[in-house]
């Protein structure tokens, strides 16, 4: 098992362009999260799903978007990068609400 | 609101001596409580997690933490550190009622020989 898998690894973008973000897990879990580490503030939860079809908002949601077509893969999207989306970016998976989560390598995101 | 708060950022420590990492948390539901470890440019890893039942828990790598309700702290030790232990290690409290997990700031743990 891979467990859970993040794509790209690096990515510098310029203010405005779009990305997204792959996660991927191979554990049939059901919930899957995106979260946000920046220095001194931990990590910080940008918006999780319980379910295939399902996507809700986390802590700090804003300048984000989220889908979950395949329950396998969670897909976090920045339509318009900004400066202050500098940060190394996190997904996780657990089997249920109160499950041990998983985490992924992370990417490291740079805006310019 | 909830929120965890890591007392200490950074913890010096010599090898084989006893380490703690103080956490406190605060919450207006019940709460479930864990601790992570991160090692240099890797994700997270789960130590030890407490959900109910005894308030001392064990968890890998030597680390056990304990669930105090009277004083809403959940501080992690190890009796004897290694090298190996230099790391990040996050406190973490997750809401009964909505399942979301939110993280202390961190505490960056340094091991020297």
């Amino acid at each position: 098992n891979a467990g859970v898998t993040q794509t790209p690894k690096f990515r510098v973008l310029k203010t405005g362009q779009s990305m997204t973000l792959l996660c991927a897990q191979d554990m049939n879990h059901e919930y899957m999260y995106w979260y946000r580490q920046d220095p001194g503030m931990g990590l910080r939860l940008i918006h999780y799903s319980v379910g295939e079809g399902t996507t809700a908002k986390g802590e700090v949601p804003d300048g984000y978007n989220v889908s979950r077509l395949k329950k396998q893969n969670f897909l976090l999207g920045l339509e318009s990068a900004a400066p202050s989306q500098t940060s190394v970016y996190f997904c996780a998976s657990s089997y249920e609400g109160i499950g041990t989560q998983y985490f992924g390598p992370g990417t490291r995101l740079t805006v310019l | 609101a909830q929120s965890v708060t890591q007392l200490d950022s950074q913890v010096p420590v010599f090898e084989e001596a006893p380490v703690e990492l103080r956490c406190n948390y605060s919450s207006s539901v019940s709460v479930y409580l864990f601790w992570y470890v991160q090692y240099p440019n890797q994700g997270l890893q789960l130590l030890l997690k407490y959900l109910s039942g005894s308030t001392l828990v064990k968890g890998i790598n030597g680390f056990e933490a304990e669930f105090n309700k009277s004083q809403t702290s959940f501080h992690l030790r190890k009796p004897s550190v290694h090298i190996s232990d230099t790391a990040e290690y996050f406190c973490a409290s997750l809401r009964s009622n909505d399942y979301k997990l939110s993280f202390g700031a961190g505490t960056t743990v340094t091991v020297r020989a």
